[in-house]
């Protein structure tokens, strides 16, 4: 079973404050990462999906970079609005487990304050 | 827009009864994937197809069944409901062929069930 992290669990931030995540996984076998922002009562939603060691992606306000060789994905909020206040999950692909599985991290839960 | 729907958002059920919770995508996409959510954990992968009367299992197949009998619909078939299979179960679709999921995944909006 793969390991993958993300860290912190939750966190609460002032709106118009910019912050981040981690997301950590393994360095061997990199395939793809994947993220998702996962509102209440609605159906997560792809936010990027890496695939480069070194990728930087961005969408809006929210960015995220990828180093495969340390493993770990950082994404990037700048200027947190309410309508941040999500669940934020990363999701691993492994190219030596065969068939290409996602294994997702447990999520940050962001909350933003107005 | 993709679209991923799920037959009912809340669910409850007894204790032995089969359950059945439906997928269906309007995008023509070859992968299709269910998963359950639970506090504390990760999404886990129950089950997965990446064509028509395929089926892979995930991570945590027992206790379930699939159904893919057409592209755009996917069926999570619990044979014998169990209370520890109370949970948010999420469906899944996604573009590339044979297990190529480098694609995003669209999701469904998820179905509560509670099994009692």
């Amino acid at each position: 079973i793969l390991n993958v992290e993300q860290s912190p669990q939750s966190l609460h931030v002032q709106e118009g404050d910019s912050t981040n995540f981690t997301c950590s996984f393994p360095s061997s076998n990199f395939y793809a990462l994947h993220w998702y922002r996962w509102e209440t009562a609605k159906s997560p939603e792809a936010l990027f999906v890496m695939t480069l060691n070194g990728d930087e992606k961005k969408k809006g306000r929210i960015s995220a970079t990828l180093n495969t060789k340390e493993g770990y994905s950082y994404l990037y909020i700048k200027g947190s609005q309410p309508e941040d206040s999500a669940t934020y999950l990363c999701a691993f692909i492994d190219s030596g487990a065969g068939s290409y599985q996602l294994t997702f991290g447990k999520g940050t839960k962001l909350s933003v304050i107005p | 827009d993709v679209k991923v729907t799920q037959s009912s958002r809340y669910l409850v059920k007894r204790t032995g009864e089969k359950v059945f919770l439906e997928c269906v995508q309007d995008m023509d996409h070859e992968n299709m994937f269910w998963y359950r959510q639970d506090p504390g954990l990760g999404l886990r992968l129950i089950y997965f197809s990446y064509d028509v009367k395929m089926k892979e299992k995930g991570d945590i197949p027992e206790g379930y069944s699939v159904s893919r009998e057409k592209k755009e619909r996917f069926s999570l078939i619990l044979e014998s409901a169990s209370t520890n299979q109370t949970s948010m179960y999420l469906c899944a679709s996604t573009l590339g062929t044979g297990g190529d999921w480098r694609y995003e995944q669209y999701f469904g909006p998820g179905t509560r069930l509670t099994v009692t």
